[in-house]
């Protein structure tokens, strides 16, 4: 069964850092793109930042500069490393595996297996 | 805020069929990029529910469907039932911000 495990979300204060980690299991970890996806308390899903299987990273505009994607694949494992935070980083922060169909380019990724979330709580 | 832009609730007796609009622009959409659907039942992660415009995963009922037509998709659900209940997001690409866009969520209600 495909499984991804979120965890390292907490407390941080303004301009703090903190270290998310997503442990995936089930599938071949470095054949995938993957991204981090958020969502701010009782608001929409907003994409943070994708991985993908060649090595080379995006990120959204909001967190560029402040934020970095990494990924171990000896350890099935993606992470996102967070400084500067921000009272709007507060979010539920979800790991999610992409699938593309007939080989396409990244803009048709999709995000076929998500992970229950971390909560991140940016507040002094 | 979302470049996708989604009714903020609709609702359906059982039984009933309800549309969920996503109109975007040239840059995302438009251009050409899929149109894939999320539905996120109360205090769960999203779960896939549409990619590629039209195809269901395996597990999601037929009573589900997808369509794409210029700058905008639709998400249908014919039979409505009491699971149902759950926020529901369109997801796709925009090349002006080179990266992937969520709709603003659609809260769909069984009356």
């Amino acid at each position: 069964e495909v499984q991804l495990l979120e965890s390292g979300g907490g407390l941080v204060q303004p301009g703090g850092s903190l270290r998310l980690s997503c442990a995936a299991s089930g599938f071949t970890f470095s054949s995938y793109a993957m991204s981090w996806v958020r969502q701010a308390p009782g608001k929409g899903l907003e994409w943070v930042s994708t991985f993908t299987s060649g090595g080379n990273t995006y990120y959204a505009d909001s967190v560029k500069g402040r934020f970095t994607i990494s990924r171990d694949n000896s350890k099935n494992t993606l992470y996102l490393q967070m400084n500067s935070l921000r009272a709007e980083d507060t979010a539920l922060y979800y790991c999610a595996k992409h699938m593309v169909q007939g080989g396409k380019p990244r803009p048709y990724y999709y995000m076929d297996v998500w992970g229950k979330g971390t909560t991140v709580t940016v507040s002094s | 805020q979302s470049v996708l832009t989604q009714p903020p609730s609709v609702s359906g007796a059982p039984g009933q069929r309800v549309t969920i609009s996503c109109t975007g622009s040239s840059s995302n959409i438009g251009a050409g990029y899929d149109v894939h659907w999320y539905q996120q039942l109360p205090g769960t992660a999203p779960k896939l529910l549409m990619y590629v415009n039209t195809n269901r995963p395996s597990g999601v009922p037929d009573r589900f469907s997808g369509s794409k037509s210029g700058t905008s998709a639709s998400l249908a659900i014919t039979g409505l039932q009491a699971e149902d209940e759950a926020d529901y997001y369109c997801q796709s690409y925009d090349s002006s911000l080179s990266g992937y866009v969520f709709g603003t969520g659609t809260k769909v209600t069984v009356l």
